[in-house]
């Protein structure tokens, strides 16, 4: 079975600490996403990915960045989360081209800021 | 502005009736894809249905069909005989163009309750 994995579940962390958030896909998807879901405002783009090594801002990517050195690995990184950085974290991927199945989503990582 | 919008943001209905969850969207685009998404309380965000600007009909997939009216840029979710494991949070969501490279823009989402 196709999967999205993402390394943890449930996450607390300190404020001021660096985050490193994992996310593996096994299906040689060129394009992976990482989004933020908050109630009532749904799933925001934080960064995405289209090719090994390459990145673009999403919608909200202040406070965060991310590294995709293989293909199938693509992290968030929090450089001094904060607490406003308590959320759930999505991770998504999709192959190049239009799928009528849209992403394959990872379980995501619910995050606490403390 | 809001490319996605869902305006209810919960929803009741009892089991085995049937409900409609309403999605609106907004693009000058001529080639978009409009998804729904499920989201059991477990986190992982499930696909349901695609239907594309282009499709001639309506899509379906099992109890689940959407009921697009390209005219009114809506694109709303029907779900039938409705299910106590139905309950969920739904996500509408658009992919705009028809390139290489594909984007989703998302609603808030509509939590729905199915009682028995």
């Amino acid at each position: 079975d196709v999967k999205v994995t993402q390394s943890s579940r449930y996450l607390v962390k300190r404020t001021g600490e660096k985050v490193f958030l994992e996310c593996v896909q096994d299906m040689d998807h060129e394009n992976m996403f990482w989004y933020r879901q908050d109630p009532g405002l749904g799933l925001r783009l934080i960064y995405f990915s289209y090719d090994v090594k390459m990145k673009e801002k999403g919608d909200i990517p202040e406070g965060y960045s991310v590294s995709r050195e293989k293909k199938e690995r693509f992290s968030l990184i929090l450089e001094s989360a904060s607490t406003n950085q308590t959320s759930m974290y999505l991770c998504a991927s999709s192959p190049t081209g239009t799928s009528r199945y849209g992403y394959t989503f990872g379980s995501g990582t619910r995050l606490t800021v403390v | 502005a809001q490319k996605i919008t869902q305006t209810q943001p919960g929803m009741f209905v009892q089991e085995k009736e049937a409900v409609t969850l309403d999605c609106t969207y907004d693009t000058s685009d001529p080639s978009y894809g409009l998804f729904w998404y499920k989201q059991p309380s477990s986190g992982e965000m499930i696909f349901l249905i695609y239907q594309g600007s282009y499709d001639q009909q309506n899509a379906t997939e099992g109890r689940y069909s959407l009921n697009f009216q390209k005219a009114r840029k809506s694109a709303n979710l029907v779900i039938s005989a409705s299910q106590l494991g139905d309950s969920a949070m739904y996500f509408c969501a658009m992919r705009e163009g028809n390139t290489g490279f594909q984007k989703l823009v998302f609603g808030t989402g509509t939590r729905l309750l199915v009682s028995p």
